[in-house]
């Protein structure tokens, strides 16, 4: 079956380290990848995308990884800040020829000050 | 830029009632909008594709009779729950694609809409 797996326990670190993020997909090909951030009853907020030809994107204090051999990205807050604390979703897009994107259930970061 | 405004942001409503959840693209047009319904700590539920000018796509599982969707320009999207019942309560969540946009870009999300049906 198709799977999408992120981490339900929430991830609590304290400020200024680097919290680490997984998603794990299992039967899907995804052409990409994205991540979202999702603030209580709030819609996400997009942060950052990855191609499958890309092994690593950066943008800021943020860095994604995509390994295709693995199908596992891994999201990184470097430095993070209690104002990231936050929940985080990767969702996955071109599967098809749609536009439509496979949200995983994402993966609250308390950020202690 | 690239702003979704979703409205109401909340309703509490009886059942049987029939709610109407509009999205809108403030800054750019929208050919292709989204509806998600997302239940606490789950991930978004894609419920269907919104198409400017013609039939929303539902996915498997979606009552397209229950869940009415009508995109009647190309900057707003409705979406109608009809004779809404306790277990139609959850958060249900727009987003919108620029037009031009190529498929691997971002969905632009509306704040949701906290339904509650007593």
């Amino acid at each position: 079956s198709q799977k999408i797996e992120q981490n339900s326990e929430a991830l609590n670190i304290q400020e200024g380290k680097t919290a680490t993020l997984t998603c794990n997909y299992t039967n899907y090909s995804p052409a990409y990848l994205q991540w979202y951030r999702q603030d209580p009853g709030r819609g996400p907020v997009f942060l950052l995308l990855i191609r499958e030809n890309e092994k690593e994107k950066r943008k800021e204090r943020l860095k994604v990884t995509f390994d295709t051999t693995l199908k596992q990205s891994l999201f990184h807050i470097t430095a993070s800040q209690p104002a990231d604390s936050a929940t985080y979703l990767c969702a996955l897009g071109g599967m098809d020829s749609s536009y439509k994107l496979i949200f995983g259930s994402g993966t609250r970061l308390l950020v202690r000050p | 830029g690239a702003v979704v405004s979703q409205h109401p942001s909340r309703v509490i409503c009886k059942s049987g009632t029939s709610v109407k959840i509009e999205c809108r693209s403030l800054d750019f047009q929208a050919t292709t909008m989204f509806w998600y319904r997302q239940f606490p700590k789950k991930s978004l539920m894609l419920m269907a594709t919104s198409n400017e000018g013609s039939k929303a796509t539902y996915e498997q599982g979606v009552e397209k009779d229950k869940f009415l969707i009508n995109h009647a320009s190309l900057t707003l999207s409705t979406l109608t729950v009809t004779s809404a019942h306790p277990e139609d309560s959850s958060f249900y969540i727009c987003s919108a694609l620029p037009d031009g946009t190529f498929s691997n870009q971002p969905q632009h999300f509306g704040d949701g809409t906290r339904l509650s049906i007593l």
